[in-house]
């Protein structure tokens, strides 16, 4: 069976950092583009960043700077590294495979 | 980058309802188009892909087409269940963006 758990978030000032794994079981994220997707309260949804087979990597313009996407292949897991968080970084964070399944989300809180 | 719009952004209809919602893409996407179903509280749910594929498990009376730069998701019959916020996205070029999203409530 194919999942998706998200794991890393939680409640961090504005300016701190934290790191986002999505643990994949049922298929290999080598074999898949990976894509993180984030949700602000009662907001729609917001494509963050991607990762390609072939390693190509892409984030959108309202995180490039202070976010990376990365895998690691031996753990068959996916990464978000998320620096400088601000206010408005305040979200659910999904881990998506190719166009789906997506992980339940996991909530990043920036707050003081 | 390109620009996904949805309309309606809310909609109420009935259960047996034929409801049909429209996603324009700012430039031509081929097929690259794809609907999710969120529920609240949920992870969003793939249904239609590459604009007109029905995922597996996804019942029949979703259905979408569309080519270029208009697509539509049509539910043919609708169930008290269809109650959802729906969403389109482009996956032809990073970023792969999402409309706004449609609100469909039951009456």
């Amino acid at each position: 069976e194919v999942q998706l758990v998200e794991s890393g978030g939680g409640l961090i000032q504005p300016g701190g950092s934290l790191r986002l794994s999505c643990a994949a079981s049922g298929f290999a994220v080598s074999s898949y583009y990976m894509s993180w997707v984030r949700q602000a309260p009662g907001k729609g949804l917001e494509w963050v960043a991607l990762v390609y087979t072939g390693g190509s990597t892409y984030i959108a313009d309202s995180v490039k700077g202070r976010f990376t996407i990365s895998r690691d292949n031996s753990k068959n897991t996916l990464y978000l590294q998320m620096n400088s968080l601000r206010a408005e970084d305040t979200a659910v964070y999904y881990c998506v495979r190719g166009t789906g399944p997506w992980g339940q989300g996991t909530l990043v809180t920036v707050s003081s | 980058d390109i620009q996904m719009t949805q309309s309606p952004s809310s909609l109420s209809a009935s259960v047996g309802d034929r409801v049909t919602i429209t996603c324009r893409a700012s430039q031509g996407i081929t097929s690259y188009l794809n609907w999710y179903q969120q529920k609240p509280g949920k992870a969003p749910n793939l249904l239609i892909y590459t604009a007109s594929s029905l995922q597996s498990g996804i019942p029949s009376r979703f259905s979408g087409s569309g080519s270029g730069t208009d697509f539509t998701l049509t539910i043919s019959s609708l169930q008290p269940e269809d109650s959802a916020t729906y969403y389109c996205q482009q996956s032809y070029s990073t970023p792969h963006t999402f409309g706004q999203g449609t609100k469909l409530e039951i009456k």
